[in-house]
């Protein structure tokens, strides 16, 4: 079965970097995914699609600070010189022939 | 650039129905598929399913069988989900998206569908 999985929560400092993690179930460790990010009280943002060698593309307008990268099962997405505004929910998706899945989402808090 | 422009809010009572639309515009006229998203207070994003309007192929979240229709009005590159037999846990802001089997690149501006006695 095709599931992601997310840390609830994270935190880290203004001005630094975080790297937030979601994990493939087994045996899709080669799917590509998609990260999304949604400020409070926003609908979600398309950030980039990922894929399982690390290439990615990201949606029109999303700073350089926003990075990917893959190892294995695991699809990363990095954000470097945090800002306030960087305080969200990031969601990975998925798909299959006929069927998309979400994370539960992240919860990203900047101290 | 493609922009998803959905209608307005709805407030439902318990066992009616819902019908959101949702219309493209710009960008790319090839094919692309139309995806409905939902999100209950407080909660993640669940997928229901979605359509290609140009082939009227359609996929429904195993949950949704049965409960929920989309359509879409290939002319207009319009598409249309409808949810009957509504109950409070059907109270969620309701997404489309652009996308089929791939990533989600475009999301709609939301509508909020409240279900309340």
């Amino acid at each position: 079965q095709l599931v992601l999985t997310q840390s609830p929560s994270a935190s880290a400092s203004l001005g630094s970097s975080v790297k937030l993690t979601c994990t493939l179930s087994s045996g899709h460790s080669k799917y590509a995914i998609a990260w999304h990010q949604q400020q409070p009280e926003k609908g979600p943002r398309y950030l980039m699609k990922l894929h399982s060698d690390g290439s990615h593309s990201k949606g029109d307008g999303i700073p350089d600070r926003f990075s990917g990268s893959s190892s294995g099962a695991e699809r990363y997405l990095t954000i470097s010189s945090l800002q306030s505004e960087d305080e969200s929910d990031y969601y990975c998706q998925t798909w299959d022939t006929g069927i998309q899945v979400f994370g539960g989402g992240t919860k990203l808090t900047v101290l | 650039q493609v922009q998803l422009v959905q209608s307005g809010a709805e407030v439902k009572k318990p066992g009616s129905s819902v019908k959101v639309s949702c219309k493209a515009s710009g960008g790319t006229s090839g094919p692309y598929g139309l995806t409905w998203v939902r999100q209950a207070p407080g909660q993640g994003l669940e997928w229901m399913g979605g359509i290609i309007p140009i082939f009227g192929t359609v996929y429904y979240a195993q949950k949704f069988q049965g409960r929920v229709t989309i359509t879409a009005d290939a002319s207009t590159i319009t598409a249309y989900m409808e949810l009957r037999t509504l109950t409070s846990d059907d109270t969620a802001v309701y997404y489309c998206v652009k996308g089929w089997e791939d990533a989600f690149d475009i999301w709609g501006q939301g509508t909020m569908v409240t279900v309340s006695s």
